[in-house]
């Protein structure tokens, strides 16, 4: 059974400082998700990682892959308030690219 | 991308009661999803719905409480029979398209009192 960890559950940071979001999981995978979440608001899509080394950026934030350690970051570079949110990262069982076991989130406060 | 529409976006139901929430999307998928996730929880996959089949369940969740409609290519509805409080939750749902990313609707929130 896939089994995503994340870590830190919970991330209070100031502005302007750099932090990363853990992300490992269980079993084997081609792709990871990450995924922003606003309180009372769905799931905006943020990344989605192909395969191994893969990394992405956008913005302040940038998301890699590493396939062998079973394991996905988020970096957040110089934070602002504005990031403040939950993220989850995901991954698909097998067999089923879309069929998601999500992590258990991180509730990003940023401080001015 | 694909557009997503769930209705309805919130509702607050009596115990004992059933709703309906519907999902509909812009264009032809394959395989639909409904998710739950309960106050300050995670995300957890209820059941996939493939047209032309009965809905594929995930430990924990059962036909009976969640019956599940995919009628066409574009549209799915999921039913919370019986609500009770522990139902409160926000329900979304996801397909897959020919595009890598798994895109959501907004959801919607339930609350049973």
């Amino acid at each position: 059974e896939l089994k995503v960890e994340q870590n830190p559950l919970f991330l209070s940071m100031q502005e302007g400082k750099n932090y990363t979001i853990y992300c490992n999981y269980s079993t084997t995978s081609d792709r990871l998700y990450w995924y922003r979440q606003d309180p009372g608001k769905s799931l905006e899509s943020l990344f989605v990682l192909l395969s191994n080394g893969a990394v992405k950026q956008e913005g302040r934030l940038m998301a890699s892959l590493d396939t062998k350690a079973r394991l996905s970051t988020l970096h957040i570079t110089a934070a602002v308030h504005d990031l403040s949110a939950t993220y989850f990262c995901a991954a698909p069982r097998s067999g089923s690219a879309r069929q998601l076991t999500f992590g258990s989130g991180t509730q990003l406060t940023v401080l001015p | 991308s694909a557009v997503i529409s769930q209705k309805p976006s919130r509702d607050i139901c009596q115990r004992g009661t059933s709703l309906t929430i519907q999902c509909q999307v812009d264009s032809q998928v394959t395989m639909m999803f409904w998710y739950r996730q309960q106050p300050g929880q995670s995300l957890t996959l209820i059941a996939t719905a493939n047209q032309g089949s009965e809905a594929t369940y995930e430990s924990g969740f059962v036909i009976d409480k969640f019956p599940i409609s995919r009628p066409n290519l574009t549209f799915s509805t999921l039913t919370v029979s019986n609500m009770s409080p522990e139902d409160s939750s926000i329900y979304l749902c996801s397909v897959e398209t020919r595009y890598p990313e798994a895109f959501f609707g907004q959801g919607t929130r339930l609350t049973v009192v």
